[in-house]
């Protein structure tokens, strides 16, 4: 069965500084991966995904995450981190069978970020 | 921007009880999602939902709880008889073909006394 690990449950880093949340997946075959984004009271935003091709995937709001199937990885990154980022981060990973699950996805327990001044 | 709204924001209601959380999805989307968070835990897939049918459902949905698409708008989750471990944030999410965008409502936050 397809799982995520995000092993940091809590993350603070200083403004202006750089940003990375490890994300670990398990599944058979080619994933399709997610990062989600939820600040306090809000739903879940995609920050960015992944379903083939360049494995170095551009998302919104600064962010990207590098696709690593050596290390089963999906490492979110930020060079410059703004205090507008402090949040709760997923990563989920999607089934790949079209004609079954239609998308539903299997995420991470999530990493807090929290911004310092 | 169409957004997908959940009502209500916050649900309190007695062991035993049934309720029924209500979502909107985007109006022209045609695959509909509930997702369940309970405090401190993952979010986790309970049901999907398409052509007036459920295409998918995770071990958690099981007898108690119920999906319908009443009309053309409205996604409801129905909790037949609540219990306490089913107090959560329940999120609802709608996209428009099987690998678009999901979009996730805000939640409705779930409190079984």
């Amino acid at each position: 069965a397809q799982s995520v690990t995000q092993p940091d449950i809590h993350i603070t880093v200083s403004e202006g500084a750089s940003l990375e949340l490890r994300c670990n997946y398990s599944y058979g075959a080619t994933p399709y991966l997610f990062w989600y984004v939820q600040s306090p009271g809000q739903g879940l935003q995609l920050l960015l995904k992944y379903f083939s091709g360049d494995t170095l995937v551009q998302g919104i709001k600064g962010f990207e995450a590098e696709f690593k199937r050596s290390q089963s990885s999906f490492n979110l990154r930020k060079p410059s981190v703004h205090w507008s980022d402090a949040a709760e981060y997923f990563c989920a990973v999607g089934e790949s069978n079209y004609g079954g699950s239609q998308g539903n996805l299997i995420f991470g327990k999530g990493t807090k970020l929290s911004v310092k001044p | 921007e169409p957004e997908v709204t959940q009502t209500p924001s916050h649900q309190v209601t007695q062991m035993g009880q049934e309720v029924i959380l209500r979502c909107v999805p985007i109006s022209n989307h045609l695959y509909f999602y509930w997702y369940r968070q309970i405090l401190g835990q993952k979010v986790e897939f309970l049901v999907s939902f398409y052509n007036n049918e459920i295409s998918e459902k995770s071990e958690i949905f099981d007898d108690q709880f119920s999906v319908e698409r009443p009309d053309g708008s409205n996604f409801t989750l129905k909790i037949r008889s609540t219990k306490l471990e089913d107090s959560a944030m329940y999120f609802c999410a709608s996209i428009g073909t099987p690998w678009g965008e999901q979009f996730f409502g805000p939640g409705t936050r779930l409190t079984v006394l």
